[in-house]
């Protein structure tokens, strides 16, 4: 049984340009959650999708943005890259109810030069 | 608004003695909690939760914690350390009726032979 799988695992990037991570939950989940994890820092969330819709937001601006597809696996998509943004991004699923516990996967790995 | 205070950064101890790792968490409504490990290069991984069915819950790898109302507290213990046990630890809550996970700034947990 595959759990969380994300790709790429790293990923260099210049300021300014645009970066999309993917997440595929694991078998019979059906919602994906995506966190930021700067170095030495706990994750901090960015968003929750359920349904294919944004059903919950972090205090992230909106240069960050998401998607679901039908088959439950995601994308974020970050644009206007800066320096900032470099950071470890986690994706987790897990089943729609409240406080479900959320299964991670490895993380991508995004440097911004 | 939620939050984790994960008393003490880095936690020393030898192989074989007790780990004691500190969570406060604050929450104006019946908070649901977790423990998660993470290992370098790695996502987080479980570890425990509580959803008020017991106070003292017991998890993967002979870990466990006990909440406690009165000191919004929520401390992670292992009786015996092992070298295996090296790596990171998160403390989380989440936010009200949403499932968005809110993280400690984590304890990095040493163990020496």
């Amino acid at each position: 049984d595959a759990g969380v799988t994300q790709s790429p695992t790293h990923l260099i990037k210049t300021r300014g340009q645009q970066v999309t991570l993917r997440c595929s939950p694991k078998s019979g989940h059906d919602t994906v959650s995506w966190y930021q994890q700067a170095l030495g820092q706990g994750p901090q969330f960015i968003f929750q999708y359920y349904e294919e819709e944004e059903r919950q937001r972090g205090n992230f601006p909106d240069r960050f943005s998401g998607h679901q597809f039908p088959n439950y696996s995601s994308e974020l998509n970050v644009n206007a890259l800066l320096l900032g943004d470099s950071a470890l991004y986690l994706c987790a699923s897990s089943l729609g109810r409240v406080n479900q516990p959320q299964h991670f996967g490895d993380g991508t790995r995004l440097s911004i030069l | 608004a939620q939050s984790v205070t994960q008393l003490g950064s880095h936690v020393s101890v030898s192989e074989g003695a007790l780990v004691l790792l500190r969570c406060n968490y604050s929450s104006s409504v019946p908070p649901y909690l977790f423990w998660y490990v993470q290992y370098p290069n790695q996502g987080l991984q479980l570890l425990l939760k509580y959803t008020s069915a017991a106070t003292l819950v017991k998890g993967i790898n002979g870990f466990e914690a006990e909440f406690k109302k009165s000191e919004t507290s929520f401390h992670l213990t292992k009786p015996s350390a092992h070298m295996s046990d090296a790596a990171e630890y998160f403390c989380a809550v989440t936010e009200g009726r949403g499932t968005a996970l809110i993280f400690g700034k984590g304890t990095t947990l040493s163990v020496s032979s």
